[in-house]
């Protein structure tokens, strides 16, 4: 399995402020996603995060509100930019297995999320 | 569009005797199901999964059940433990490449 480090864990953000969270994965891996968690909700797939290339957005969700980063093939950056208090939510990092050794049986890693309250 | 529906957003079970969790879906390009669980202030936790060939897989206490024509899915925990107490996720697979939709969570409470 993967590790993955997200920072911040938690934040309370100003209004009309930006914050990038950052994820970390222990081994280099082919997927990174984005995903959110409003309160009292399920997961929700932000975006997938690709490597050397634009992110790839689901309806709903565009590049200018939540630019993303994949600079590596274990890194990867979530902003969410101009926030309103809707953007309170937890944003989860996700990665695929690692490439070396094992197979891909569908499953995602997860971060422990970043609690983000917008004021 | 919930595609991806659990009923019942919690479950109270006593120690020791069995929890199942339900899992509703709509869409038939779904080809594979998995369930997470989740404990607060963590990221969710992946627990066993299922490919549309198959109707059960077995991971110790851990059971998973597919009825394709039902669309219906459901976990069973056997036996339940305190520790078993969070929220558990189903979500499934198959229709994008790495896209996971989940359902709504179930608070699973395991009383000793």
């Amino acid at each position: 399995s993967a590790v993955i480090s997200q920072k911040p864990s938690r934040d309370i953000c100003q209004r009309g402020t930006s914050l990038t969270i950052q994820c970390q994965v222990d081994s280099q891996v082919t997927m990174m996603f984005w995903y959110r968690q409003q309160p009292g909700q399920s997961l929700t797939l932000i975006a997938t995060a690709n490597q050397g290339s634009e992110a790839t957005y689901e309806s709903g969700f565009v590049i200018d509100k939540f630019p993303i980063s994949r600079p590596n093939l274990t890194f990867s950056t979530l902003t969410v930019s101009n926030m309103s208090p809707e953007d309170s939510s937890i944003y989860l990092c996700s990665a695929e297995g690692p490439l070396a050794g094992g197979t891909n049986t569908g499953e995602l890693f997860f971060g422990e999320g970043s609690r983000l309250t917008v004021l | 569009d919930q595609q991806v529906k659990q009923n019942s957003p919690s479950l109270s079970v006593q120690e020791g005797r069995i929890s199942i969790l339900n899992c509703d879906y709509t869409n038939s390009m779904f080809d594979y199901f998995l369930w997470y669980k989740k404990y607060p202030a963590e990221g969710p936790t992946f627990l066993i999964s299922i490919s549309s060939i198959k109707d059960k897989n077995e991971d110790g206490r851990f059971t998973v059940f597919l009825n394709k024509s039902a669309k219906h899915l459901s976990l069973h925990i056997v036996p339940s433990q305190p520790g078993d107490s969070a929220v558990y996720f189903c979500a499934a697979g198959g229709t994008s490449y790495g896209k996971l939709t989940f359902g709504q969570g179930t608070i699973l409470t395991v009383h000793p």
